[in-house]
């Protein structure tokens, strides 16, 4: 079974500067998605970010990218010029290739990310 | 493009009662997921459906709980005689074939 690892369950940023969120997985597949969602305070979950295994290059959008190393089983967000609207739950996801239909979604338990003015 | 739509947002039912959550996907999203999330916890799978089929129940309870996904009309999960540990936040989401799931705004269940 996969399971994912947050291991920083409280951040907090100064607005305009750089944070880094963890977050780690185990896993025996070899194709698979990782995913970052954010859960404002108005629960609502949106999708922040995406990155397929068999991609070497880091996924980016935006103000948001990832540092996605495979070998290590690590995947972790930085936002760059950390906005007062991105305070939330940040939550890492894991799914494994879909063959043929899909696959479910495998949660860490969260980061709370806090952006100061 | 409407999202993923879950009603009711808010609902709140009394011990053995039953409670009914329903889940419209996006247009054109034939799968449908239900996750629980629990307070202070990240969300947990509970079921995948396609039209009229049950793909994978694992993280389903094994009794009270069920769902469905009609050919026509949305998705409803059914919890029969609730227990005040089943209070709880319900978000589905729906994708199209694999890959990226959106995820409806969540109905949160309080049970009395």
């Amino acid at each position: 079974a996969q399971t994912v690892t947050q291991s920083q369950p409280e951040m907090s940023v100064q607005e305009a500067e750089t944070v880094t969120l963890s977050c780690t997985y185990d896993t025996s597949e070899s194709n698979y998605y990782l995913f970052w969602y954010k859960q404002p305070p108005s629960r609502q979950m949106i999708l922040v970010i995406r990155q397929e295994a068999y991609k070497q290059q880091n996924a980016t959008e935006n103000r948001f990218s990832v540092n996605f190393q495979k070998a290590a089983k690590s995947f972790s967000l930085k936002i760059s010029d950390s906005q007062l609207g991105d305070t939330a739950m940040y939550f890492c996801a894991f799914m494994k290739q879909p063959q043929g239909g899909s696959e479910k979604l495998v949660f860490g338990k969260g980061t709370k990310l806090t952006v100061n003015p | 493009n409407a999202g993923v739509m879950q009603n009711p947002r808010h609902l709140v039912r009394r011990r053995g009662q039953e409670a009914r959550l329903r889940c419209s996907p996006m247009k054109g999203h034939s799968h449908v997921y239900w996750y629980r999330q629990l307070p202070e916890e990240g969300l947990k799978f509970m079921v995948y459906l396609q039209k009229e089929n049950i793909i994978d129940e694992s993280g389903m309870p094994k009794e009270r709980f069920s769902a469905e996904f009609p050919k026509e009309g949305p998705s409803i999960l059914r919890i029969q005689q609730v227990v005040r540990g089943d209070s709880a936040a319900y978000f589905c989401a729906s994708s199209p074939m694999g890959h990226t799931q959106y995820f409806g705004p969540g109905t949160r269940l309080t049970v009395l």
